[in-house]
């Protein structure tokens, strides 16, 4: 079935840096969503892509789309302690979410060193 | 947006008990997804369910193991039968509210 592949795993870095993470795919998506978690909560949307090459900010993230359809990549820049957490790229195949699942990336958790 | 009211919160059960989660919505959603989110790991679809229908199961899950109610647009149960420890996890509702999924807070379960 397919796969999605965060990197990094984990990051640690102090406030105020640019983070910059992304996610690949074993074969094309054509929605692709960027979730955040935080301890003892369910995740929660921040950015959602539904064009190859579609370059789209939500305040401090920007988010693109992949040209190939398998990749996109997910940007904060200035961080600040509330951006801890963990960061999970989702696929979908359909370009008009309702009916199909999501397939969740392995994730990647931001840690801000003080 | 939906509004997701997901419990027990959390819970520690013995091995070869069962523990029913309920999920609350404060609209009326058609569709209705429970995940697992195992130690560490990203989210797996269970299954979908939807209301007045057998809940739909993703390759691997059975619904002996893992039953599943929706008697109505509002409200859904899941139910993780003769537990094991392998069953620790995060058990998370979902729905899908004008295009978008929203998650309740999960179900942190420990099985000893």
């Amino acid at each position: 079935g397919q796969q999605l592949n965060q990197s990094p795993q984990s990051m640690f870095i102090q406030e105020g840096e640019d983070v910059s993470m992304n996610c690949t795919s074993s074969s094309i998506f054509n929605t692709w969503l960027w979730y955040k978690q935080d301890p003892g909560e369910g995740p929660v949307l921040l950015i959602a892509l539904y064009k190859a090459g579609e370059l789209t900010s939500n305040g401090r993230l920007t988010a693109q789309f992949g040209i190939t359809r398998k990749d996109s990549f997910l940007n904060i820049s200035a961080s600040i302690p509330s951006d801890v957490g963990i960061y999970f790229c989702a696929g979908q195949l359909s370009s008009n979410f309702g009916n199909e699942k999501l397939t969740f990336g392995t994730g990647t958790r931001l840690t801000i060193i003080p | 947006s939906a509004v997701i009211s997901q419990k027990p919160s959390r819970d520690i059960c013995q091995r070869g008990t069962s523990l029913t989660i309920q999920c609350q919505v404060d609209s009326q959603v058609t569709m209705m997804f429970w995940y697992r989110q195992q130690p560490g790991q990203s989210l797996t679809l269970i299954a979908t369910a939807n209301q007045g229908s057998e809940a739909t199961y993703e390759s691997g899950f059975v619904i002996d193991k893992f039953p599943i109610s929706r008697p109505n647009l509002t409200f859904s149960t899941l139910t993780v039968s003769n537990m094991s420890p392998e069953d620790s996890s995060i058990y998370l509702c979902s729905v899908e509210d004008y295009g978008e999924l929203f998650f309740g807070s999960g179900t942190q379960l420990s099985v000893l």
